[in-house]
Formats: structure tokens, C-alpha cells, sequence
């Protein structure tokens, strides 16, 4: 069965540094997507990246970016020059399998950006 | 673009009545939607998905008759908890599948059951 797995249950960075959110996934389908998300205090999941099985590069998004290592069965993701206001929980999420809709979420990394 | 609202953002209701949320695709059309229930410092928990002009799908262990969905429109799917009771007191959140299976999310909506 497909499965998510966020090792890391909070994580800590200084304004303006990187940081990297961990994320590996389990399936045995060829075809699936990756997702990441981001979920404020406010409560509303935010999309922030997507990356095919298939995509030969690592997606980029602005300050985002996925370093998606296949044959690890990793994804994790990369933020930039890391900002207040990225303190927020982040979900790796995974397509369940080919051809369905649904998505399976890990269980989260909340991230603290202190000045 | 994609963007989905969800109405109420908060209720309080008594418990034994019934409450409905709206979802909304606002900018595009949206033929499959999702709600979704989270406990607090938990993750999401798929309820149902819902397809337009067809019946939901419940996840395992999700009662049908408890949370009744209607995607009537491709732009609004409804969630009804029937009776509710302060068990049911969450954060139910909708979301609206896009292109490439990703998922657009509404706010949320807190439901607490007194």
C-alpha cells in the first residue's frame, strides 16, 4: 500500500536561511505524483508543488524547489531564503495510484522561521 | 486562479441537529471534489470524494447516512452532518481537483457541537 512518511515533527530555521523538509514515500506504482503543502495557523492547506514520476528535473516554484530522488523514494523539500511567514505545518502528499484521484498526506513537519 | 471557498468558516450547533458546508470552485470547474477531516496537530483524514452528478465515494469507516454529500454543480459540493454530536466537533476541510491531481483547498470550516 501507498504510504508517506515526515520523520521530522518540527524543524527550526533562522530568517533567510534554507531548510530542507524531509519526506520519503512508499509505493509500487510507476506512475504517481508528489505534492507538498502548506497549512498556516489559519487552517487552509496551501499548494505549493507537484512533481511527476516521470519529470526528469526537480520541480522549482519561486523559493520552493523539490529535490526528488526516485531510487530513494525521497522528495523532500527545499525552501529558500526561508521567511517569517513560512512558519506554517508542511504536508508531503502522494497520488494514490494511477488513474485515481485521491491523495494520501503525511503526517507533517511544522516549521518555526525565528528572526 | 484556483481558488475554492467553503461557508460556514466556523458553526456552533446543538447537538441532534444538522449542519451543512458549502464548497465552491470559484474560478474553474471543478468535477471532482474532495472533503476531508482534521483533528487537531493531525493530518487530513479523507472522508469522501465527491463527483458531480454522481454519488460520493466514503472512505472506509465513514458513515453514509452521518455525512451526506451532494456535488450538485461543477462548482459546489455540500456536506450535511445529520445529528451531529459533539464527536463530530472538527475542522472539515473541502478540496477541488485540478489539472494535474493536485488539490486546491477551501479555508476550512470549525464545526463545534454543544
Amino acid at each position: 500500500a501507498q504510504k508517506i512518511t515526515q520523520t521530522q515533527p518540527g524543524m527550526f530555521v533562522q530568517e533567510k536561511e534554507a531548510v530542507t523538509l524531509d519526506c520519503t514515500y512508499d509505493t509500487s506504482d510507476q506512475s504517481y505524483g508528489l505534492f507538498w503543502y502548506k497549512q498556516p495557523s489559519s487552517g487552509e492547506m496551501i499548494f505549493l508543488i507537484y512533481q511527476g514520476s516521470y519529470d526528469e528535473q526537480n520541480a522549482t516554484e519561486g523559493r520552493y524547489s523539490l529535490n526528488f530522488q526516485k531510487a530513494r523514494k525521497s522528495a523532500n523539500l527545499v525552501i529558500s531564503a526561508s521567511q517569517l511567514g513560512d512558519s506554517a505545518m508542511y504536508f508531503c502528499a502522494m497520488r494514490e495510484a494511477y488513474n485515481t484521484d485521491k491523495l494520501i498526506f503525511g503526517t507533517g513537519t511544522r516549521l518555526q522561521v525565528f528572526p | 486562479g484556483a481558488v475554492v471557498s467553503q461557508h460556514p468558516s466556523w458553526v456552533i450547533c446543538k447537538s441532534g441537529t444538522s449542519v451543512k458546508i458549502e464548497c465552491r470552485s470559484l474560478d474553474f470547474q471543478a468535477t471532482t471534489m474532495f472533503w476531508y477531516r482534521q483533528f487537531p496537530k493531525q493530518s487530513l483524514m479523507l472522508m469522501a470524494t465527491s463527483n458531480e452528478g454522481s454519488k460520493a465515494t466514503y472512505e472506509q469507516g465513514v458513515e453514509k447516512d452521518k455525512f451526506l454529500i451532494n456535488h450538485a454543480s461543477l462548482t459546489l459540493s455540500t456536506l450535511t452532518v445529520t445529528s451531529a454530536h459533539p464527536e463530530d466537533s472538527s475542522f472539515y476541510i473541502c478540496s477541488a481537483r485540478g489539472t494535474y491531481y493536485e488539490q486546491y483547498f477551501g479555508p476550512g470550516t470549525r464545526l463545534t457541537v454543544t
